[in-house]
């Protein structure tokens, strides 16, 4: 069956760096998108960052665009967030997610239980 | 960016109960959208994807329509089960937004 676990959440200090990585299994890794989402403690949902699965395309959100990089090991079926100069309201749960296609329209169809990053002094 | 607005952002309601969810995009976003449900410390569950196509497991009591700008979720026949926390998305453009959530209490 298919399974994504996060790892690699923590306590970090403002302006600090950190990876995430989201362990897949259970589905052919290397054909699908990933996506990164976060949810803010008592917030809603925001869409954080996308890599094609291939690796070659990327988009960001606007609040972590310049600090933060998606990227992928397709042979090691793991995806990654490089999360940098951290600020406090980055604190969130970190959800990794497949996309899914249908005809045109993409959807998240699975996701993994999620990582907590907080950034604190 | 596409902003996705839900309505209402908290909703009462009882188990038998018909409900009506609605998002709306700032601008024309086709069929792209998702509703997703998260109950309390878990993990979001994809409800219906492409505006109005039920996720292969969920229960028929849930419905999606629309297109363009204004969107609509459906709950026929509540369950107890279903107070949770339900968001719409869109992915017609990045950044792929979600609406705010719409909050299912039992009355």
């Amino acid at each position: 069956q298919v399974q994504l676990v996060e790892s690699g959440g923590g306590v970090v200090q403002p302006g600090r760096s950190l990876r995430l990585s989201c362990a897949a299994s259970g589905f052919m890794f290397k054909t699908y998108s990933m996506h990164w989402v976060r949810q803010a403690p008592g917030k809603g949902l925001e869409w954080v960052a996308v890599i094609s699965y291939d690796g070659n395309n990327k988009h960001y959100g606007d609040s972590v665009k310049g600090r933060f990089t998606i990227s992928r090991d397709n042979s090691k079926k793991t995806l990654y967030l490089q999360v940098n100069s951290l600020r406090p309201e980055d604190t969130a749960v970190y959800f990794c997610a497949r996309e899914e296609r249908f005809g045109a329209n993409y959807y998240f169809d699975y996701w993994g239980q999620g990582t907590l990053l907080t950034v604190s002094s | 960016d596409i902003q996705m607005t839900q309505s209402p952002s908290s909703l009462s309601a009882s188990v038998g109960d018909r409900l009506t969810i609605t998002c709306r995009a700032s601008e024309n976003i086709r069929g792209y959208l998702q509703w997703y449900q998260q109950k309390s410390g878990k993990t979001p569950k994809l409800l219906i994807y492409a505006a109005s196509n039920l996720q292969s497991a969920v229960p028929s009591r849930f419905s999606g329509s629309g297109s363009g700008t204004t969107f609509t979720l459906t709950i026929s026949g509540l369950q107890p089960e279903d107070f949770a926390t339900y968001y719409c998305q869109q992915t017609y453009s990045v950044p792929y937004t979600f609406g705010q959530g719409t909050k299912l209490e039992i009355k």
